[in-house]
């Protein structure tokens, strides 16, 4: 069946910090890829996502993108803020009628 | 919109009670779904509904039941709770159909003691 994998927490960086934060799938067809971010006491929020290979998704300073070859979407951003910290999940969907297969999820906690 | 709306926030049930966690969105979205979110685990689907009267099992159904009656509302049936239903449940929906269709929105989450 679909799995996504992604690196354990926490991950403590210093402000200004480049983050990575790895996620690799397993998933037949091809799937579409997602970052949702989860702060402290909130549901889900999509921050970014790609929908085919190669696709770069991007947004708040984030991008991740789709390596079919590597079967990866690693989530990246240069300069990490205080505000950053949160719980970040990798999913897949592969366009059924079902919901979105999660990764574990990755506590990030960035300190001034 | 007030988006995907969930009540309670919070609940602690004793062994063998049942309850409804309620589910709400007001955007029209014909896709909803239900997950629970364990600690340190991602989330896991629950059921799922296509539209009204419509509904299917995901990955984890045992020991929850759904119905579908509109198009806004997807209630979560917990019957004879038991200490492994305790979790954080998430609600989400989407409309599909459209080219740009694949974002869930999601509810805030209730948060479920069983004792």
């Amino acid at each position: 069946g679909d799995s996504v994998t992604q690196m354990e927490g926490p991950v403590t960086l210093s402000e200004e910090a480049f983050l990575t934060i790895n996620c690799t799938y397993t998933a037949t067809g091809y799937p579409s890829l997602f970052w949702y971010v989860q702060y402290p006491g909130e549901g889900l929020q999509l921050l970014l996502k790609a929908t085919k290979a190669d696709d770069k998704g991007s947004n708040k300073g984030f991008e991740a993108t789709y390596r079919k070859e590597t079967t990866s979407f690693h989530l990246e951003k240069g300069s990490v803020q205080v505000s950053d910290s949160a719980v970040y999940f990798c999913a897949l969907w592969r366009g059924g009628a079902d919901g979105l297969t999660f990764g574990k999820g990755t506590h990030l906690i960035i300190q001034p | 919109n007030a988006g995907v709306t969930q009540t309670p926030k919070f609940r602690i049930l004793k062994i063998g009670q049942s309850m409804t966690l309620q589910c709400a969105q007001d955007m029209n979205h014909n896709y909803m779904y239900w997950y629970r979110q364990d600690p340190g685990m991602g989330l896991k689907l629950i059921y799922y509904s296509v539209g009204a009267g419509i509904t299917d099992k995901g990955e984890v159904p045992n020991g929850y039941n759904v119905s579908r009656s509109t198009t806004e509302d997807f209630p979560l049936r917990l019957e004879l709770a038991a200490p492994s239903q305790t979790s954080v449940y998430f609600c989400a929906s989407n409309k599909r159909g459209l080219a740009d269709s694949y974002e869930q929105y999601f509810g805030p989450g209730t948060r479920l003691t069983v004792t």
